[in-house]
C-alpha cells in the first residue's frame, strides 16, 4: 500500500473556477504536512505547510483531517497561472518523506 | 544565493558506467537528501544526510552510493548504471528540527541510460 495516495487527475476547470484535490495517508503516526506545486519539468516548490487547525492563503486553503487521514487542498477563484501538478506530501518522522504521485490541474481560459 | 544547485543537468550513460551527481547548497541547511522521480511513482527518497560525514539509506537505496564530504555538498554515485536508473534526480535540503521544516529543490538532473 502506498503510503500517500492522489487522484493523478487530470482537473481541467475554467478561469475563476473553485477546485479542489485531497490526498490519503496510510500511516497515522505521520506527523506534519505539505502541498508542494510541481511546474512541468521543474522542480516541486512549497506551496503550504498544513496545520492541525487549518489553513489560509490568499486563494488556497489547506485542510488535515487526521481522523480519517487525509489532507485536501481548496483553490479559489483558479488563475491560469494555477496550472501544475500539486504534490501532497507526508512526513512520517525525522527525515522519512512521502510524496503522492501528484495531481494534475489545467486552468482553462 | 543560488539555493540548491545540481550538476549535470542532463547525462546519457550506457550500461554498466558509472556516474557522479553533484548537489550543491548555500543555505546552510543540515539536511540534504536525493530523491528520484519517475512516471506514476512520485518522488522517491533514495539517500539522505542530517549532517556532513553522515549519510543513511532512504526508501530505494540500491545500486546508489552517496557522499557528505562538506557540509554544503552531497554526491550521488552511480556504481554501475542500469536502465532501470532512468529518471528525473533532485537533491533537496532543508534545515534541522523545525517543524514543518520547507525543502528547498534544486532544478534536477535527467539522466538516461542506454
Amino acid at each position: 500500500r502506498k503510503e500517500v495516495e492522489q487522484d493523478p487527475g487530470p482537473f481541467n476547470v475554467p478561469e475563476g473556477a473553485t477546485v479542489a484535490f485531497n490526498c490519503t495517508y496510510s500511516n497515522s503516526a505521520s506527523q506534519s504536512f505539505f502541498w508542494y506545486r510541481q511546474d512541468c519539468r521543474k522542480e516541486p516548490k512549497l506551496l503550504m505547510s498544513v496545520y492541525s487547525s487549518g489553513n489560509e492563503d490568499g486563494r488556497f486553503t489547506a485542510q488535515l483531517n487526521r481522523a480519517s487521514q487525509y489532507i485536501s487542498l481548496l483553490i479559489r477563484d483558479s488563475k491560469l497561472s494555477d496550472s501544475a501538478t500539486y504534490l501532497c506530501v507526508v512526513n512520517l518522522s525525522g527525515n522519512q518523506f512521502y510524496f503522492g504521485t501528484g495531481t494534475s490541474l489545467t486552468v482553462i481560459p | 544565493n543560488a539555493g540548491v544547485t545540481q550538476t549535470p543537468k542532463f547525462r546519457v550513460l550506457k550500461t554498466g558506467q558509472s556516474m557522479t551527481l553533484l548537489c550543491a547548497q548555500d543555505m546552510n541547511h543540515e539536511y540534504m537528501y536525493w530523491y528520484r522521480q519517475d512516471p506514476g511513482m512520485g518522488l522517491r527518497l533514495i539517500h539522505y544526510s542530517v549532517g556532513e560525514g553522515t549519510t543513511a539509506k532512504g526508501e530505494v537505496p540500491d545500486g546508489y552510493n552517496v557522499s557528505r564530504l562538506k557540509k554544503q555538498n552531497f554526491l550521488l554515485g552511480l556504481e554501475s548504471a542500469a536502465p532501470s536508473q532512468t529518471s528525473v534526480y533532485f537533491c533537496a535540503s532543508s534545515h534541522r528540527g523545525i517543524p514543518y521544516n520547507e525543502q528547498f529543490f534544486g532544478p534536477g538532473t535527467r539522466l538516461t541510460v542506454l
